[in-house]
């Protein structure tokens, strides 16, 4: 399924340096998401956006920022990577709840190592 | 704030064994409640949800789930598993217009 893309797959990067991650999708959804995935816990949400002027933060926003610069583009940047932002990163999309569906589909992840 | 509950971190079973994932989550109100799963090396894609009507659930690949309001529990089910179904199951809830809030998954293997 290649509806919601993910750039790059694989990252390594060092301390201190600013890094993108770029998610783009196919689908025409409104709704975007930047969840983190560490082992033994789970998905993370990093920030979401209901729409091209809507940005809102997730659970653990600090030392990310975000871009959404079009209905199928949202951007994901470490201003300065850390160690501790060493993870896999995903995006998802999803349609708004008013079609009561609301079902989350994912990109393929980014890996991301902060040495 | 709604939280979710995964019981097991990691389960172990043979082929054919009987499967019962365990997930409770923590909001008094109308809940929209998700399974998805990630094999190994892909991403996550939805097993199933439930947002009204029937609380028993059936999914993909003989998945199936039981949401019982009561004990505000959403455990996920498998008459027999396979090999195949190697993989970290993820429960999550949305209530309201709120985000979705994942469980901390649960690995499962699957020994032929």
């Amino acid at each position: 399924d290649a509806d919601v893309t993910q750039t790059p797959r694989n990252r390594i990067t060092k301390t201190g340096k600013r890094i993108m991650l770029e998610c783009s999708q196919t689908k025409g959804h409104d709704r975007m998401y930047w969840y983190r995935q560490d082992p033994g816990l789970g998905l993370r949400l990093i920030y979401y956006s209901f729409d091209v002027k809507d940005i809102n933060k997730g659970e653990i926003s600090d030392g990310y920022s975000v871009s959404r610069q079009a209905q199928a583009k949202f951007s994901l940047s470490l201003e300065s990577a850390i160690p501790n932002q060493t993870a896999l990163y995903f995006c998802a999309t999803s349609d708004s709840p008013g079609g009561f569906t609301d079902t989350q589909y994912f990109g393929p992840g980014t890996r991301l190592t902060v040495l | 704030a709604q939280s979710v509950s995964q019981h097991n971190h990691h389960v172990i079973l043979s082929e054919a064994a009987s499967l019962e994932l365990g997930c409770n989550y923590s909001y008094g109100g109308t809940v929209n409640l998700f399974w998805y799963v990630q094999y190994p090396g892909q991403h996550l894609q939805l097993l199933l949800k439930y947002f009204s009507g029937d609380p028993l659930v059936k999914g993909i690949k003989g998945f199936e789930a039981e949401f019982i309001k009561s004990k505000f529990s959403f455990n996920l089910r498998k008459p027999s598993v396979q090999w195949s179904d190697t993989a970290e199951y993820f429960c999550a809830v949305r209530s309201g217009y709120s985000t979705l809030t994942f469980g901390k998954g649960t690995m499962l293997l699957v020994s032929p």
